[in-house]
């Protein structure tokens, strides 16, 4: 079964830079069927797609955070990593990392539990 | 690019069959069938529901089924139970590498 776990701070302070890693098990983080990806939700709010990371080490974020976001695959400890710099309050809200295919990235069958990462001074 | 519309909250009496609308445009669901459906109790993460419009992963009931004219996709519950209150979100590509999701409504079972 594929596990997915994000560690990092729940507690970033303003125009720092939030750094969450995700460790995969249960699955092989270099296939080529998957993108390794961040999913987020704003407090009492909707889904936020933030971006994705393919094995070799092929980007794609959402263009709203595209200037702020940083993602990579480390396969040696088949994990891979969001870095969101300039943090605002607004960026407050509990990160998902998951597992999307690569041929249709809206399919999203693994997610991890999640963490809450709070913006604040 | 914005946010795909979905109504805020539908409800249904068990049994009954409900439906889901999510409204895109040309440019993410009326392009491609691209389209999959999430259901979420909080604050678990989401459950995929259906993908590529209208297929369900194994282990999903069929009572959930997904369809699309034009830019709105729809997600059909049928038979509601108790457990299928939830918040229900919709996904599309948009672009070829960007993702979008709808607001998330809200189903509650009377």
């Amino acid at each position: 079964q594929v596990h997915l776990q994000e560690s990092g701070p729940g507690l970033v302070k303003p125009s720092e830079t939030l750094a969450l890693t995700c460790s995969v098990s249960g699955a092989s983080i270099t296939s080529g069927s998957y993108f390794w990806g961040w999913i987020r939700q704003s407090p009492g709010k909707g889904l936020e797609w933030i971006g994705n990371v393919y094995y070799g080490g092929i980007t794609y974020s959402n263009p709203s955070l595209k200037s702020r976001v940083f993602m990579s695959v480390d396969t040696s400890k088949s994990q891979f990593s969001l870095s969101l710099s300039s943090v605002i309050v607004a960026d407050t809200a509990v990160y998902y990392c998951v597992r999307q295919r690569s041929m249709d990235p809206t399919t999203t069958q693994y997610w991890g539990h999640g963490i809450l990462v709070n913006v604040s001074s | 690019q914005s946010a795909l519309t979905q109504p805020a909250s539908v409800s249904g009496s068990p049994g009954q069959s409900i439906t889901i609308s999510c409204t895109g445009t040309s440019s993410d669901i009326g392009s491609h069938d691209f389209v999959s459906w999430y259901q979420q109790h909080p604050p678990k993460p989401p459950r995929l529901l259906t993908y590529e419009v209208n297929k369900r992963p194994s282990g999903v009931s069929s009572r959930f089924s997904g369809s699309k004219s034009g830019n709105t996709a729809s997600l059909t519950i049928s038979g509601l139970q108790a457990e299928d209150e939830a918040d229900y979100y919709c996904c599309s590509n948009a672009g070829t590498t960007n993702v979008i999701f709808g607001g998330g409504t809200k189903v509650t079972v009377l």
